[in-house]
């Protein structure tokens, strides 16, 4: 489909390992936001690209996460040393446009289990 | 203190009924207020967007409503279907936060037969 994708989709991994997840969002769309959704808790916002200009990452909650977005398009997010709190599903959604009423559009999530 | 709050936590409706759900939000000025829809596993869809200056907005069983002078917005759902079974997610785009959204953090709709 022509939706936003994400892969994979369930990541369990060990504590102190890295991981990387990866989206790809809708074609054409210049604005990527990455997400984390705890369980019972609302959506966090972690970091936002838009074009080519430097990105939010306003919402990373420490330095062991960070994200980059390779031509404009498809995004990673790598999550170092992981920790038992770092457990969430990671979203990935994409805008045609960034500011305004711009609908962002959501990716299935990456559900990320440390053990 | 999360600026966007939902009630209730969750709910459980029969097949049929109608039920509301509500969302205060404690920031203005707003951009625009979305309810999103999410579905066990999948990401959020967008179902409805208001600007403050509108008050309602349907979009097939679900309307919208929105007291920009309380600060708060509805969820109706008319006819309830078990595919209705999803959280529902109130997100209000807050000028003064940029291009980010602020989140609630959801009412998990069940609805049996």
């Amino acid at each position: 489909g022509a939706g936003v994708s994400q892969s994979p989709s369930n990541k369990v991994t060990e504590k102190g390992k890295d991981v990387e997840l990866r989206c790809d969002p809708i074609s054409g769309h210049t604005a990527l936001y990455w997400y984390r959704q705890s369980l019972g808790q609302g959506l966090e916002f972690l970091i936002y690209f838009q074009g080519n200009s430097a990105p939010d990452k306003s919402g990373l909650p420490s330095d062991r996460f960070s994200a980059e977005r390779t031509g404009g398009s498809v995004s990673t997010l790598t999550i170092q040393r992981t920790q038992q709190e770092d457990s969430a599903v990671y979203l990935c959604a994409s805008s045609f446009q960034s500011g305004g009423g711009g609908e962002q559009f959501f990716g299935p999530g990456t559900r990320l289990t440390v053990l | 203190k999360n600026q966007v709050e939902q009630s209730p936590q969750s709910l459980i409706i029969l097949e049929g009924k109608n039920c509301t759900l509500q969302c205060n939000y404690t920031v203005s000025p707003f951009s625009n207020l979305r309810w999103y829809k999410q579905d066990t596993g999948r990401g959020p869809v967008s179902l409805t967007i208001m600007t403050f200056s509108e008050n309602t907005k349907s979009n097939g069983r679900y309307t919208a409503t929105l007291d920009a002078d309380t600060k708060q917005s509805s969820l109706h759902i008319t006819a309830s279907q078990l595919s209705d079974s999803a959280s529902y997610i109130c997100v209000g785009r807050i000028k003064a936060a940029g291009n980010k959204l602020t989140f609630g953090g959801g009412t998990r709709v069940l609805v049996k037969p």
